[in-house]
């Protein structure tokens, strides 16, 4: 069980705009820790999508956007291409774990 | 271009133990702490363990309970994690991450441990 609860799935047809959402408590995302979010394909090194709730290092698409509100955040994805088929996560800190959390991750699927 | 590689994983004995090493280039690796983590098959990310620049801070994820130590060599550029007790459940694929004010960025490639008799 994670302590930030993502939906293991997504999906969207190439053009369409997914979201997917990052679900935290008043120990991480809800104290006012940044939410950061990673593209993950399989047997290759995660990579930095969004860090700081919605800041995209260079080199990353503006077709990916971030937000957070509350105890939850969002990764935005729009204008879906077929490389974008991978597993995504969020993660951040939590203060009654003393240490960095992460979602469970959610797989994109393109159809 | 900043560069991780990770070394050292494979397969182990239940109680056995292993130490992993992660080798960096492309940036000033005394200035930035840096972090393992783990990811279990089947399974999402699971972070592990951070070290500071100097050494003086270090934290490990509380499922470990003291059966793992984060150490680095500033002057060979160097990340280690040494894993003892290990047991099934420490079956993973390990990659060390560059610390950047509370993300991880950029991440190796990751080796696998595997254990088991």
């Amino acid at each position: 069980q994670s302590v930030l609860t993502q939906p293991p799935s997504v999906s969207g047809a190439p053009g369409q705009r997914v979201t997917i959402s990052c679900t935290g408590s008043s120990s991480n995302i809800g104290a006012g820790y940044e939410v950061h979010w990673y593209q993950h394909l399989p047997g290759t090194a995660p990579k930095l999508l969004i860090h700081g709730n919605s800041n995209r290092p260079s080199g990353v698409p503006d077709r990916f956007s971030g937000s957070k509100s509350g105890t939850s955040a969002s990764l935005a994805i729009t204008g879906l291409q077929a490389e974008d088929e991978a597993d995504y996560y969020c993660q951040s800190y939590d203060s009654s774990l003393s240490g960095w959390v992460f979602g469970g991750g959610t797989k994109l699927t393109v159809l | 271009e900043v560069q991780l590689v990770e070394s050292g994983g494979g397969l182990v004995h239940p109680g056995g133990s292993l130490r992993l090493s992660c080798a960096a280039s492309g940036f000033t690796f005394s200035s930035y702490s840096m972090n393992w983590v783990r990811q279990a098959p089947g399974k999402g990310l699971e972070w592990v363990s951070y070290i500071s620049s100097d050494s003086s801070t270090i934290y490990y994820a509380d499922s470990l309970k003291g059966r793992f130590t984060i150490s680095r060599d500033n002057a060979k550029n160097s990340l280690y994690l040494q894993m003892n007790s290990l047991r099934a459940e420490d079956t993973a694929v390990y990659y060390c991450a560059k610390y950047g004010t509370n993300w991880f960025d950029p991440w190796g490639q990751g080796t696998l441990v595997t254990v088991s008799s």
